[in-house]
């Protein structure tokens, strides 16, 4: 099965309101993540990645947080906008290496008016 | 910078029928190159990556080939496509460990 995987499938949010999106993961030795965001018929665009020797990142309106005690990842989106509207994907980087990453399911961040 | 083109966008083909697809890049050298599907609503199943020219990978057995001629040329092949090889194909692109840089997909249904 998926070693990395999402809570939720939609979350819906009001415009302006923070949102959190979450992710777990099962591959302990796993030392890179990312996020990414897909909109409609597009492929994915990186949002913001983190290192597992840190347990916050933070970027333009999103923040990352690693917690690798539970093997649990986040993304924070703060101030929504309608153009945040998308579906949101955890990867992880598990072998380390060049053999690619492994993806979540994703969460379809829905923004309502 | 570094791009990549995925062609063509859109394709509908018949059952049976061969596929070739194409992801070339530009603005880097020496990358790793991937294939991922995504089915319609799912997360991305890598199916292969090559990290150097004719060095193929393949996460799956399927019914799908690739094959990487040149540095910057990344081909997903089939014989004879059936009704699963339908979704949306993603070339990407990293340099180790790191974020992977995603082309705009091909979306193929298979008919």
């Amino acid at each position: 099965g998926e070693s990395v995987g999402l809570h939720l499938p939609t979350l819906s949010v009001q415009e302006g309101d923070n949102s959190i999106i979450n992710c777990a993961y099962s591959n302990s030795a796993s030392d890179y993540f990312i996020w990414y965001k897909q909109e409609s018929g597009k492929g994915p665009q990186f949002i913001i990645d983190i290192r597992s020797n840190m347990d916050k990142r933070q970027g333009q309106r999103v923040t990352v947080l690693l917690n690798k005690t539970v093997k649990h990842l986040s993304l924070q989106i703060a101030a929504t906008q309608p153009g945040d509207s998308a579906v949101y994907f955890c990867a992880e980087n598990p072998g380390g290496g060049a053999d690619g990453l492994t993806f979540g399911k994703g969460t379809h961040l829905i923004i309502q008016p | 910078s570094q791009t990549i083109h995925q062609w063509p966008a859109t394709l509908v083909q018949p059952v049976g029928s061969p596929l070739s697809l194409e992801c070339t890049v530009e603005g880097t050298s020496n990358p790793n190159l991937y294939w991922y599907r995504q089915a319609a609503g799912r997360g991305l199943q890598l199916l292969f990556y090559s990290v150097g020219i004719g060095q193929i990978s393949s996460e799956v057995p399927q019914n799908l080939s690739a094959s990487r001629p040149q540095d910057r040329q990344f081909i997903l092949s089939s014989k004879k496509l059936l009704l699963s090889d339908s979704g949306f194909y993603l070339c990407a692109l990293s340099k180790g460990v790191g974020e992977a840089f995603f082309g705009q997909g091909t979306r193929l249904t298979v008919v």
